[in-house]
Parts: C-alpha cells; sequence; structure tokens
C-alpha cells in the first residue's frame, strides 16, 4: 500500500515548468515526503524529500500544502532527458520506503 | 564516486532453473536493499541488510529465494527454483547508514532484467 495517489502520466513542453502533483491524504506528523524518479531501463534515483516547509535543490523544487495532505514537485525547466517515471513516496515512521505505480512523464520537443 | 554495481544486466533462464544476482553498494554504505521490479510497476523491496545482517525480510518469498551478504559489502540474491512470475528486474540499492525512523538516500544499481521461460 504506496499510500499515496498519483495521476498515472502528464506531459509537458520542453523548457516549460512541469508540476507533478501528488495526494497523501491520510499522511501523519511525522512522515516524510521523498521523490525519486526512474528514467527507461535505469534504476530509480533520488530527486528530493521534505517534511513541512517547502525544499529546494539543483533537481526541483518540492511544495508541500499547509494540512501536507498534498505536494507537488516542481520542475522549472522541463528537457527530454526528464522523461522518466517519477514516484512520490510517504515515508511512515519507522517504516521503509513503499514505492507506488507513479507518474510517466513525457517531455515533448 | 563509484555509483551501486549488478551483474549480470540480462538473464534468460527457463523455469525450475536456478539463477544468482551479484551486488557491490557504493563503498562505505551499510545498507543495502534488493528490490524486485515487476513491468509497470514501482519497485517492491525484497531485503534490506545493516552491514551483514537482515533488517527485514518481510516480503521476500523464503520458500525460493535467499540472500546474503556475508562481509558487509557485496550481497547475492538467489532463486531457486524460478517460476514464470519471477520475471521482472531485480534491483539492488543502497544507502549510508540505517537511522531509526528517517529514510536515507538509497542509491540503485542499473538492474538485472530477468526473463523467465
Amino acid at each position: 500500500d504506496a499510500k499515496t495517489t498519483q495521476p498515472n502520466s502528464m506531459e509537458s513542453n520542453e523548457e516549460e515548468p512541469v508540476h507533478l502533483p501528488c495526494n497523501h491524504s491520510t499522511i501523519s506528523g511525522t512522515d516524510y515526503i521523498h521523490w525519486y524518479r526512474q528514467l527507461p531501463s535505469q534504476g530509480p534515483e533520488y530527486v528530493i524529500h521534505g517534511l513541512t516547509s517547502n525544499v529546494n535543490n539543483r533537481m526541483a523544487s518540492l511544495a508541500i500544502a499547509e494540512d501536507r495532505k498534498s505536494s507537488t514537485l516542481i520542475l522549472h525547466r522541463a528537457t527530454l532527458r526528464d522523461a522518466a517515471v517519477y514516484y512520490c513516496i510517504r515515508q511512515e515512521y519507522g517504516n521503509k520506503l513503499v514505492f507506488g505505480a507513479g507518474t510517466i512523464l513525457r517531455v515533448k520537443s | 564516486e563509484a555509483g551501486v554495481a549488478q551483474s549480470p544486466r540480462y538473464k534468460i533462464i527457463e523455469k525450475r532453473q536456478s539463477v544468482a544476482f551479484w551486488c557491490n553498494p557504493i563503498s562505505g554504505h551499510a545498507t543495502l536493499y534488493w528490490y524486485q521490479q515487476i513491468l509497470g510497476q514501482g519497485p517492491k523491496l525484497l531485503i534490506q541488510f545493516q552491514n551483514n545482517g537482515v533488517v527485514d525480510d518481510s516480503q521476500l518469498p523464503k520458500d525460493r529465494f535467499s540472500a546474503e551478504r556475508l562481509k558487509g559489502v557485496d550481497s547475492t540474491l538467489k532463486i531457486q527454483p524460478a517460476k514464470l512470475e519471477d520475471s521482472a528486474v531485480y534491483l539492488c540499492a543502497s544507502s549510508l547508514e540505517e537511522v531509526w525512523g528517517y529514510q536515507e538516500t538509497q542509491y540503485f544499481g542499473p538492474g538485472t532484467r530477468l526473463l523467465v521461460l
């Protein structure tokens, strides 16, 4: 049970921002939100994670709603290399990461 | 820094045969994971090691799957005998350490693609 809900697929134009939504309505106060992505024929790679406040790194930004029931991964300028499956994972305190089916992101040139 | 290494990259076997996968984690990483990823699904954790001890093997089908990490470095996952439904990508990942309550970043290898005929 992944405990998050993501759209099956999304499409974006190259050089434009992409907002990938994730719903985690049953989240508790100590649960972290992690994002990984998986490029074709590769293992998943870490993107970003957060607990309460918004987070930024060189790859992306993570915006967490005030009630923490949803979050959005933001890719500021999508490139063809960003085409991948993006996994939003809710990590319960003391438990392991549980991957769902993720969102397939397609980037058009 | 070298990443997680896995071999072989591809394997085709017939059902009831045995197969083994090898993983060498990032140097210094104490925690090692094996995942199974069936086509169209996210990875599912099979077993987690902390150094050479098993932390979690609750999802490992122990009647046919086994794994070891004898010296706390590299690891082997074995399937014996294989079934058709074992066709999947087997991913190895490692992280620096196990911190209770908090999931360290996991670094994944490229995976081994297994086809059971």
